[in-house]
């Protein structure tokens, strides 16, 4: 069975610092890893994905996540954060187990950014 | 486009209510779905429709009733709930394949009173 694991609920920064936020993985198939980003009021928003091929994965804002099979890792992080990226991050995986319609959430984390 | 819409944005009703939930999405998506959010904790998947067609229910109460009338469109029923039922309801689509990257609308904020 799947599940995931996001170990900080709560990641404080100050503005143009660099920020990690960390999630582990655990599937008996092959995986597909996501980090969806959720602003106060608002649905989930994909952020970036990973399905195959290069571990290193970016967004158009900025944000990188790895994916690492021997660590069951796929961390993610920005070299400098702005106010704006203050919301909740959800790490999430998928396979193709159940027909490949579940996808799991991690618990969140909530990356608050401080001027 | 790529939005997904849901209305109403709230949602206020009792406990001997019926309302229902709407969910729209033009992208061509064959895969729909229902999450329950409550307040600081992740999105908990309710129903999924794929291909118009009920895939998956997580074992929701029958106060829950899922439709998905066209490929575009996903209600939600509701009746009798419960105080503890209040919570944001998200829907999302998704393109049917290995991705399963999921579009999500913006949600409707249901309090029942």
């Amino acid at each position: 069975a799947q599940s995931v694991t996001q170990l900080d609920s709560q990641v404080p920064v100050f503005e143009e610092a660099p920020v990690e936020l960390r999630c582990n993985y655990s599937s008996s198939v092959s995986v597909y890893l996501f980090w969806y980003v959720q602003y106060p009021n608002q649905g989930l928003q994909l952020l970036l994905k990973y399905l195959s091929g290069s571990t290193l994965v970016e967004s158009i804002n900025g944000f990188e996540a790895e994916f690492n099979k021997s660590q069951t890792s796929f961390h993610l992080r920005k070299p400098s954060v702005h106010i704006s990226d203050t919301a909740e991050y959800f790490c999430a995986v998928s396979d193709s187990s159940g027909g490949g319609f579940k996808t799991i959430f991690g618990a969140g984390t909530r990356l608050f950014v401080k001027a | 486009d790529t939005e997904v819409t849901q209305t109403p944005k709230h949602l206020v009703m009792g406990m001997t209510n019926k309302k229902s939930l709407k969910c729209e999405q033009h992208m061509g998506h064959r895969a729909m779905y229902w999450y329950k959010q409550k307040a600081k904790k992740p999105p908990e998947l309710m129903f999924v429709y794929s291909y118009e067609k009920l895939s998956i229910n997580e074992s929701v109460p029958s106060r829950f009733s899922p439709e998905c009338p066209n490929s575009s469109l996903l209600n939600l029923h509701l009746h009798a709930l419960q105080p503890e039922d209040s919570a944001l309801y998200l829907c999302a689509s998704s393109q049917d394949g290995p991705t399963r990257e999921q579009y999500f609308g913006p949600g409707t904020r249901l309090t029942v009173t």
